[in-house]
């Protein structure tokens, strides 16, 4: 199966910072990765799909980008409403995995 | 308005069985393939097993191969998880979720419910 790591794990930062999260595969996904919101308590929410298309009603702020084996999700400014865990999965086989998550914290 | 609304955890014995449902409303179910997805307690998300919009297939998680069985009734608009031999490595929240239609082949899930809880425990 194909691994997804993430980095970091966790990170604190401040309204109107610009935050990065990576998602490494362990091989090729090509560019089948999607990105998903979770706050507590809740279902995981996508917010990209297909590395870089944003999901239906998701804020521009957000957005995907790479290819092949390293992704990135950037939030060009955070907001209140974004501070949650963020999941990355591949969808490149009919064994799809997801990262192990990354909680962004208030600074 | 898309709803999944899951049903059916609770407490099981180790070595016991649990059946969880999925029921569906507001698009075509039989035209979405389904999914399972658990997340233990604190921990991420882990997908458990993937049924296609006839049935004609299916796939699992290595970790639950041999004891879960996913099934759905699409006359129902129900998705199901037959789950046996439970040990306490499968206590989590499981949720359904709506995997995208219509691109022949695998894709992201644009829709989950809420989740139901299992936790496998004497």
């Amino acid at each position: 199966d194909i691994q997804m790591t993430q980095s970091p794990s966790s990170l604190s930062a401040s309204v109107g910072d610009r935050v990065a999260i990576t998602c490494r595969a362990s091989q090729s996904i090509d560019n089948w990765l999607a990105w998903y919101q979770q706050k507590p308590g809740k279902p995981p929410q996508v917010l990209i799909y297909k590395t870089s298309k944003l999901e239906s009603g998701v804020p521009p702020r957000f957005s995907g980008s790479g290819s092949g084996t390293e992704f990135t999700l950037t939030i060009s400014s955070l907001q209140p409403d974004d501070f949650a865990t963020y999941y990355c999965q591949h969808y490149n086989s009919n064994s799809p995995t997801f990262g192990q998550g990354t909680k962004v914290e208030v600074k | 308005e898309v709803q999944l609304v899951e049903s059916g955890g609770g407490l099981a014995q180790p070595g016991g069985s649990l059946r969880l449902s999925c029921e569906a409303s507001g698009f075509i179910f039989s035209s979405y393939e389904m999914n399972w997805v658990r997340q233990a307690p604190g921990k991420g998300l882990e997908w458990v097993a993937y049924i296609s919009s006839l049935s004609s297939n299916i796939y699992y998680a290595d970790s639950v191969k041999g004891r879960f069985t996913i099934s759905r009734d699409n006359a129902n608009n129900s998705l199901f998880l037959q789950m046996n031999s439970l040990s306490p490595e499968d206590t989590a929240v499981y949720f359904c979720a709506r995997e995208r239609a219509g691109a022949g082949r695998p894709d992201w899930f644009d829709s989950w419910g809420q989740g139901t809880l299992v936790t496998v425990s004497s």
